[in-house]
């Protein structure tokens, strides 16, 4: 299952809404993680379930979709959110990630 | 808490056969509510899956490298070990371990969780 992100990246000011999406080339049910990774760091997982939070993530995060078509948003951003960003299916084997979205200051 | 630590050569020499390997601190390789995985990623590049295993013995690996890896675990030692045969350049990346929770219940988290710092490995003569 290939998963295609948009866009690769994007440039944003502290404050601004983003949204970032991902599309599977077959349906993946609710099967979709978000994760966020600063330079030199591991992933950090922010949603999995396309929609549930993770522990100790900021409310800001928030996850919609189902099926094929999902989207990551962050209603202001914050400086510590400048990052790049990965969806990844859990519907089935091989598990994939998304090519990732590079969120820098604008 | 638990914490995963990846540790693994740096340098490996094309043709030859990279071995990794990933101590759980914190929890239990043992435990049956939860999977591994090894994940990789390429300097300046994206992140790619290579293969899960379950306590049971169960592996699930990449297409890409199904032929060449090698994914278990040594409840003794309380790691997870990955070894590629057979490497070339393609093959250097940071490589990380992660747990995942088998989902039974609705609360289960449905993900990657967490990961190692990650290690480094070079495929280089």
């Amino acid at each position: 299952i290939q998963l295609t992100q948009s866009p690769s990246s994007l440039s944003a000011s502290v404050g601004d809404r983003v949204t970032i999406t991902c599309r599977a080339s077959q349906g993946i049910n609710s099967y979709l993680a978000w994760y966020q990774q600063i330079p030199g760091k591991a992933p950090k997982l922010l949603i999995y379930g396309a929609t549930t939070l993770q522990s100790g993530v900021p409310s800001r995060f928030s996850g919609s979709g189902s099926g094929t078509d999902f989207s990551l948003t962050i209603s202001s951003l914050q400086p510590e959110d400048f990052a790049t960003y990965y969806c990844q299916q859990f519907n089935s084997y091989p598990l994939t990630f998304g090519g990732g979205t590079k969120v820098e200051i604008k | 808490q638990l914490q995963l630590q990846e540790s693994g050569p740096g340098l490996v020499k094309p043709s030859e056969t990279l071995s990794v390997t990933c101590t759980v601190f914190g929890g239990s390789i043992r435990d049956t509510s939860y999977y591994w995985a090894w994940i990789r990623q390429p300097p300046g590049k994206g992140l790619e899956w290579i293969g899960s295993i379950y306590y049971s013995g169960s592996t699930y690996f990449h297409p890409s490298v199904k032929s060449r890896v090698t994914i278990s675990v040594d409840a003794s030692k309380n790691q997870l070990s990955l070894r590629l045969t057979s490497v070339t350049a393609a093959d250097t990346a940071v490589y990380f371990c992660a747990r995942k929770e088998i989902v039974v219940l609705p609360s289960a988290v449905d993900g990657f969780d967490p990961w190692g710092q990650g290690t480094l490995v070079t495929v280089s003569s």
